[in-house]
């Protein structure tokens, strides 16, 4: 049963507006969030994170948003740039990291023109 | 500071093969893993170590071994190759938030594995 879910396979949004990314999980004793994003043929690359005992948070164009009620988060990119075409993965884990991340299927971020 | 390396970058094996993939880092850091990336999959965990000498299971570990005997290598080794295990593998390190670190994982460029 997957824990993380990224229910859109892919998203498409023009040059300049805004895209918003979601991810719901099921496991509440997550409490450490984490956005990578992936190009072709290379490793992911963190891009940010969120703590449990936040709901937002800031690092210049992108934005994380927290809601434990609901256990959904969502990444919002804004303007959004060609540079930002790739994969995005959200991952989760509980306290400490020790035994891993828990990643969901990734959604395919195209910015046209 | 080269950050998390992985070698080969591309191996191709036989069914029954063997092989090992090296990971290095050079960030300090105390958390090492290992996962695959299947197609239209996300990244699952194979095996993970929280120290030198030590290693742990993770959510895919059937048919691979690992082993840390240095704190900044982590070895994935696969004993006889099959090509369910055809696969992209990605190495991850980590300084624990317990220990003055964030929990986030930094990855390796991976290696594409294909056994025939």
């Amino acid at each position: 049963d997957q824990q993380v879910k990224q229910n859109s396979p892919s998203l498409s949004v023009q040059e300049g507006r805004i895209s918003i990314l979601n991810c719901d999980y099921t496991n509440s004793m997550f409490d450490y969030f984490l956005w990578y994003k992936k190009y072709p043929a290379e490793g992911p690359t963190f891009l940010i994170s969120i703590s449990s005992i936040k709901d937002k948070n800031e690092d210049g164009r992108f934005t994380v948003f927290l809601n434990k009620s609901a256990k959904h988060l969502s990444l919002h990119i804004v303007p959004s740039q060609p540079g930002d075409s790739a994969v995005y993965f959200c991952a989760a884990s509980e306290t400490g990291g020790a035994d891993g991340l828990t990643f969901g299927k990734g959604t395919h971020l195209i910015i046209q023109p | 500071n080269a950050g998390v390396t992985q070698t080969p970058k591309f191996r191709v094996l036989k069914t029954g093969q063997s092989m090992t993939l090296l990971c290095a880092q050079d960030m300090n850091h105390e958390y090492m893993y290992w996962y695959r990336q299947d197609p239209g999959m996300g990244l699952r965990l194979i095996h993970y170590s929280v120290g030198e000498g030590t290693t742990a299971k993770g959510e895919v570990p059937d048919g691979y071994n690992v082993s840390r005997l240095k704190k900044q290598n982590f070895l994935l080794g696969l004993e006889s190759a099959a090509p369910s295990q055809t696969s992209v593998y990605f190495c991850a390190s980590s300084y624990p938030a317990g220990r003055g670190g964030t929990d986030t994982q930094y990855f390796g460029p991976g290696t594409r594995l294909t056994v025939l």
